[in-house]
């Protein structure tokens, strides 16, 4: 069970747009639509973003949206604010009850 | 408004045992919705899950750690529990109990987390 392979690091501008990858197996991401997207601040907790490939919990802006191409998952933060500024991580389920993280992408706002 | 909160040692000694409880508050442990589950961070690093349990007792662990890891529930307490053996400075991380959704298998709620450091 091999973490997911994530960009390190990925930055825009405030208004553009980035979109961070997270690269897979067909054991865990190409496997199953149940990849989810967490977003974490310097010493805080996680806070999910994206659930289910593409789907919105309630109170998180349409600016983060999420897809899914065979092995691979990508997380697109549109219309870049300066609070984006965080690291995201990519989980799928990996099957039997289990599950894997990505790697973790910082971003960075210009 | 479900509530998370980690509770043990923070500093262990290596080779010793790294005990960490979670008090469960806010919601029922005993929902068939959701696993119970542990998520830890080491500094400066990215997130490995460690494993889940089911309020039944069922478990579920990270192949990685399966042979070191005890994760057990209280339902009496609304707790859950994780034991780590033979610990090791790689050990070092912000541990964090969680819950996540089953079916749809994500963590919808995190606690705040809990340093623990192994060192001599």
């Amino acid at each position: 069970q091999s973490a997911l392979t994530q960009p390190p690091s990925a930055s825009g501008s405030p208004g553009q747009s980035v979109t961070i990858s997270c690269i897979g197996t067909s054991s865990d991401v190409g496997g199953y639509n149940y990849v989810s997207w967490y977003q974490q601040h310097p010493g805080k907790a996680p806070k999910l973003i994206i659930y289910e490939v593409s789907k919105w919990p309630s109170g998180v802006p349409d600016r983060f949206s999420g897809s899914k191409s065979g092995n691979t998952a990508s997380l697109t933060v549109s219309g870049l604010q300066a609070e984006d500024e965080a690291d995201y991580y990519c989980s799928s389920y990996a099957g039997n009850n289990k599950y894997v993280f990505g790697t973790g992408t910082k971003v960075t706002v210009l | 408004q479900l509530h998370l909160q980690e509770a043990g040692p923070g500093l262990v000694r290596p080779s010793e045992t790294l005990s960490l409880t979670c008090t469960v508050s806010g919601d029922s442990i005993n929902s068939g919705d959701y696993f119970w589950g542990w998520i830890r961070q080491p500094p400066g690093k990215g997130l490995e899950w460690i494993g889940n349990i089911f309020y039944t007792g069922n478990t579920y662990c990270n192949p990685s750690l399966e042979s070191r890891v005890t994760i057990s529930v209280d339902t009496s307490k609304t707790q859950f529990s994780l034991k780590l053996t033979s610990v090791t400075a790689a050990d070092t991380a912000v541990y964090y109990c969680v819950r996540l959704r089953r079916f749809a298998d994500y963590v919808d709620s995190w606690g705040q987390g809990t340093l623990v450091t192994v060192s001599s």
